[in-house]
């Protein structure tokens, strides 16, 4: 069964950097996956899609402090240069044939 | 520029059957590839995808609320319409549509959302 998992939270300073894993199922470990943000509020913003290479390629207007890498069934969202406004609910998502899958959120507090 | 506004109903009574309709701008569900989404985020929790249609009309569907829902498209009107039946107030959610470019990938365009209150 496809799956992807996610911490419930994380927390990391202002200015400093934050790196969040999503976790495909057992058999999934070449999918891609894709990062969504969703701000206090307000409807989710697609982020980018990372590979099972690491390579990723960003949403419109993404800023650079954002990046995408992969190890193994692992997939990363790192948040370099925090700002206030980066804390929100960050989503994964993976597909497969004909199905499409969501983690249950990772909430980022920037302390 | 590529946007998805979602509209419907505020509130429906349980039983009742819901009709959500997500109005397309800067695409067409006739361009080659391109499909449309449904995903739904209780007060709270997370985002759960429910149906997907593609520019050929294949259909694709949660499997645990298939037997409720039913995606289709109206090129002419570039709208994209979810119906679910016999709603419940465990089906209180904000209702989002997305784009997605391609036959396999994220969704990479989201709608602002519609919530949806199921009470009698």
């Amino acid at each position: 069964q496809l799956v992807v998992t996610q911490s419930p939270s994380a927390s990391a300073s202002l200015g400093a950097s934050v790196k969040l894993t999503c976790t495909l199922s057992s058999g999934h470990s070449t999918f891609a996956i894709a990062w969504h943000q969703q701000q206090p509020e307000k409807g989710p913003q697609y982020l980018m899609k990372v590979n099972s290479d690491g390579s990723h390629t960003k949403g419109d207007g993404i800023p650079d402090r954002f990046s995408g890498s992969a190890s193994g069934a692992e997939r990363y969202l790192t948040i370099s240069s925090l700002q206030s406004d980066d804390e929100a609910d960050y989503y994964c998502q993976t597909w497969g044939t004909g199905i499409q899958v969501f983690g249950g959120g990772t909430k980022l507090t920037v302390l | 520029q590529i946007t998805l506004k979602e509209s419907g109903p505020r509130l429906v009574k349980p039983t009742q059957t819901l009709t959500l309709t997500c109005s397309l701008s800067g695409f067409s569900l006739s361009d080659i590839a391109v499909g449309v989404g449904w995903i739904r985020q209780p007060p709270g929790k997370a985002l759960e995808w429910l149906a997907l249609i593609h520019w050929d009309d294949d259909k694709q569907y949660n499997s645990s609320l298939k037997t409720r829902l039913t995606i289709t498209k109206d090129t002419s009107k570039n709208q994209v319409v979810l119906t679910m039946t016999n709603m419940d107030p465990v089906d209180t959610a904000t209702y989002y549509c997305a784009h997605r470019r391609t036959i396999v990938g994220p969704f990479d365009y989201w709608g602002q959302g519609t919530l949806v209150t199921v009470s009698s």
